[in-house]
């Protein structure tokens, strides 16, 4: 069966280090998202992608980055750890039509001690 | 801008009772779609019910019915014979225009079922 999965799905890492967080969808999906959950805030997007080589800063992008070299992976990657980045943080991946729902990973929580 | 606001942090039902879930949006595009997931104590997303703006009818799948009124601004979800395993965290979301399948979402819902 089809799936999104994250890696890892926990993580505790120190400030000012570079943490890279996985994400792997079988669906082919063309559209992916990376979103961080917070209480209070429900999700919001960091970056997403809609095809290869095609990446776009989320609403919250400041002190993320993603690139995407193939269809399958989004990895995001945190520069350097703040303590305001200890999070939840969701992959998920759409099909390019606009009626159709978002498919989630299971989530990583990330620690930034 | 776009926005989604959900008003009710926490609500409880009795079992076997139906449940709304408020929802309004702010949007100035002509086409959109409008989302709502259940997120329950184990973390995971799950797809519950899709409208887009131009459906004449409220979705409905199963339990869940979307209860959309689009002069109002609000697709408010209905969960009917509520069950225990309805406890959960509920979020609606927004697709943008036309070309973007990015989504905002709202702050979400705590539904907790008595029984």
């Amino acid at each position: 069966d089809a799936e999104i999965t994250q890696s890892p799905r926990h993580k505790i890492t120190e400030t000012g280090r570079q943490v890279t967080l996985a994400c792997h969808q079988t669906w082919n999906h063309n559209n992916m998202f990376w979103y961080r959950q917070d209480l209070g805030h429900g999700l919001r997007l960091i970056h997403y992608s809609y095809g290869v080589q095609d990446t776009n800063k989320g609403e919250v992008s400041d002190g993320y980055s993603v690139s995407r070299s193939n269809t399958e992976d989004l990895p995001l990657t945190l520069e350097s750890a703040a303590s305001s980045q200890t999070s939840v943080y969701f992959c998920a991946s759409s099909m390019g039509q606009e009626s159709y729902e978002q498919y989630f990973g299971p989530g990583t929580r990330l620690t930034v001690t | 801008a776009q926005k989604i606001t959900q008003t009710q942090p926490g609500m409880f039902v009795q079992e076997k009772e139906a449940v709304t879930l408020d929802c309004t949006y702010d949007t100035s595009d002509p086409s959109y779609g409008l989302f709502w997931y259940k997120q329950p104590s184990s973390g995971e997303m799950i797809f519950l019910i899709y409208q887009g703006s131009y459906d004449q009818q409220n979705a409905t799948e199963g339990r869940y019915s979307l209860n959309f009124q689009k002069a109002r601004k609000s697709a408010n979800l209905v969960i009917s014979a509520s069950q225990l395993g309805d406890s959960a965290m509920y979020f609606c979301a927004m697709r943008g225009s036309s070309g973007t399948y990015k989504y905002i979402f709202g702050t979400g819902t705590r539904l907790k079922v008595l029984a």
